[in-house]
């Protein structure tokens, strides 16, 4: 079945480090989304990229789709600590049969 | 604008007991709905998923249940809780148009068994 895979499990930067975080799915994707989970929260919605080679910035965050559409990324320049959280890929395999999320990449951020 | 609720917030339960949560949506017609659980510090898995009234697809095999009895009503049930069902326990719903619209997730609900 279609896995999607996330590292790293965990980072811990120093506010003001740049940080990424890389997403590979087994199976092409239609679409990826970027999800993020505050300690105690639910995910909140992002993102979601479609376009082969797809970039998106928003503020300090920037989203990329692979060309291929199997791989994904999220860079955060300058990390705040209001970036602390899980931040979790997710997408549609080609035929928009089953819907997976990765297991996430757990950010901490030191002031 | 469109709410999700989900109760209650926390839930413990002994082993063996019956479960139901209860999810609601409003400000939307015909969602998708999923139910997903995560476990500690782990990620999300996708236990069921409705894209209309009484119609539910499940991923993994288990213990639990679910139903939908209205278009914004999603239920999770078990007739004997495991252990194992200790989790954090999230609704969501989705544009049921496209599937690649994104989820909108409730606040949770945090099960213990014991």
């Amino acid at each position: 079945g279609q896995q999607v895979m996330q590292i790293p499990q965990y980072q811990h930067v120093q506010e003001g480090e740049d940080f990424t975080t890389y997403c590979n799915s087994s199976t092409t994707l239609s679409n990826i989304q970027w999800y993020k989970q505050r300690p105690g929260g639910h995910p909140v919605f992002l993102i979601q990229l479609v376009k082969s080679g797809e970039v998106k910035k928003q503020k300090r965050l920037t989203f990329q789709f692979g060309e291929a559409k199997k791989n994904s990324s999220l860079h955060i320049t300058a990390t705040q600590t209001t970036d602390v959280g899980t931040y979790f890929c997710a997408g549609w395999n080609y035929y928009g049969q089953n819907f997976v999320f990765g297991p996430g990449t757990r950010l901490s951020v030191l002031p | 604008s469109q709410t999700i609720h989900q109760w209650p917030a926390t839930l413990v339960q002994p082993v063996g007991s019956p479960l139901s949560l209860e999810c609601t949506v409003e400000g939307t017609s015909n969602p998708n709905l999923y139910w997903y659980r995560q476990a500690a510090g782990r990620g999300l898995q996708l236990l069921f998923y409705s894209v209309g009234i009484g119609q539910i697809s499940s991923e993994v095999p288990q213990n639990l249940s679910a139903s939908r009895p209205q278009d914004r009503q999603f239920i999770l049930s078990s007739k004997k809780l495991l252990l194992s069902d200790s989790g954090f326990y999230l609704c969501a719903w989705s544009g049921g148009v496209y599937e690649g619209n994104e989820q909108f997730f409730g606040p949770g609900t945090r099960l213990t068994v014991l």
